[in-house]
């Protein structure tokens, strides 16, 4: 079962302007990831949040997390055709429990 | 590149037949995980190994099942393939069992017919 829903399902934006994602979960969570996959390859881990963290910074990304709200967003400014991908939102709850992915969302970011 | 490599990277199977699947983990990482992936959706959680050990395992029925080697690479393996086993099969490491970060491989299209 699939505990984020990322929203919206499908994004389209001019290069240059900036892409917002959103993250809804269920349970209470040790940490919320954001992953990136281009075209159906594997995916890769762009950022972690833990549940004691209200926002980070990583280059271009901006993660905030809202516990209370049980939601999280993503924020990629000045987009570049090249973050053109599918991200996801992955929760994870506590100790060894495995790390529970959302639908996605698709992003095209057109030059 | 994350270091972590699946084999084959494509596959075609008809119902019925069984299939491993196999991945070599990044070095130093003591534990694996298999989740299916499905067209258009998320990854779905299958199981997990670490030391050897599986730790874990999601919704999967027991046709499904794996190993994990000294070396910690590790495979899959599904018996009698029904149709909706077609999906993407994503293998991922990590350094240790918290997940924290997963380090993903390209995958293995699997294609059931």
């Amino acid at each position: 079962s699939q505990q984020g829903e990322e929203d919206p399902q499908a994004l389209s934006i001019q290069e240059g302007e900036n892409a917002t994602m959103n993250c809804s979960y269920k349970t209470s969570i040790n940490n919320l990831q954001w992953y990136r996959q281009n075209s159906g390859r594997g995916l890769v881990h762009l950022i972690l949040i833990r549940s004691n963290e209200r926002e980070k910074h990583s280059g271009r990304l901006r993660v905030t997390l809202d516990t209370s709200k049980k939601s999280s967003s993503l924020l990629i400014t000045a987009s570049r055709a090249a973050d053109t991908a599918s991200y996801f939102c992955a929760t994870h709850r506590e100790g060894n429990t495995p790390l529970v992915f959302g639908k996605g969302t698709r992003l095209s970011v057109i030059a | 590149e994350t270091g972590v490599t699946q084999s084959p990277t494509h596959l075609i199977k008809t119902r019925g037949q069984q299939v491993t699947l196999r991945c070599s983990s990044q070095s130093g990482h003591n534990t694996v995980s298999w989740y299916q992936q499905a067209l258009g959706q998320g990854p779905q959680f299958i199981f997990q190994y670490y030391r050897e050990e599986e730790n874990g395992r999601g919704n999967f029925p027991p046709r499904f099942s794996g190993l994990q080697f000294p070396n910690y690479s590790s495979e899959l393996n599904v018996n009698a393939l029904e149709l909706d086993d077609s999906a993407l099969y994503l293998c991922a490491s990590s350094l240790t069992g918290n997940n924290e970060k997963l380090f993903f491989g390209s995958g293995t299209q699997l294609s059931v017919l």
